[in-house]
């Protein structure tokens, strides 16, 4: 089966950098991507690997080791709106299909 | 931006009673999902839609589901029979194609069974 392992709470203060991590097990493996979700609001898109290395967007970066099965997303210049929940999630493996496997989620608090 | 959109917000539903969950995906997308979530859990796969039927799943969604895209719009999740468990936010999302491409969530839709 598949499964994904991410911290659950995470605290830091405004302007800080902090890096949640995530480590999933596939049989097989289409990329990771990660969502943002304010207060059980919809979940919003922030980036997808599917090849080593790290991908910047803005403020927010995400790296990807398929050897090591492990990404993480890195936050730079914390910001109180980042106070947020943050899911990483694979493919469905197992139809190989488009459909989208959540981890658990990791819940930011952003403090001043 | 083009976005998705849910209705009802919110549907509060005696346990038994069938309901309709709608959705207006992006209008070019072709990839279309439903998604729940129990309060404070994870996001759990439903079932995906494409070229006007199920492609994929999960266990989930058992026979008391069923997907339908009456035309060109609307998206919807029929619940037959409901059951205490079936409360949770309901996500409804879009993607221009499959693959790496980014899902499109909806507000959702949070479904109270009584």
């Amino acid at each position: 089966g598949q499964s994904l392992e991410q911290p659950s709470e995470v605290t830091a203060v405004e302007g800080a950098i902090v890096q949640i991590n995530c480590t999933y097990q596939t049989s097989g493996f289409y990329g990771l991507s990660w969502y943002q979700q304010h207060d059980g609001g919809a979940p919003t898109f922030l980036s997808y690997n599917a090849l080593d290395g790290l991908e910047e967007t803005g403020r927010f970066s995400s790296f990807l080791s398929r050897s090591d099965s492990y990404g993480y997303l890195l936050l730079q210049e914390l910001q109180m709106k980042d106070s947020a929940s943050y899911f990483c999630a694979v493919r469905d493996q197992v139809q190989a299909g488009t459909a989208l496997i959540f981890g658990k989620g990791t819940t930011l608090s952003v403090s001043s | 931006e083009p976005e998705v959109t849910q209705t009802p917000s919110h549907q509060v539903t005696q346990m038994g009673q069938e309901v309709i969950l709608r959705c207006v995906p992006i209008s070019n997308h072709l990839y279309f999902y439903w998604y729940r979530q129990i309060l404070g859990q994870k996001v759990e796969f439903l079932v995906s839609f494409y070229n006007n039927e199920i492609s994929e799943k999960s266990e989930i969604f058992d026979d008391q589901f069923s997907v339908e895209r009456p035309d060109g719009s609307n998206f919807t999740l029929k619940i037959r029979s409901t059951k205490l468990e079936d409360s949770a936010m309901y996500f409804c999302a879009s993607g221009a194609r499959g693959g790496n491409q980014p899902q499109h969530f909806g507000d959702g839709t949070r479904l109270s069974i009584l």
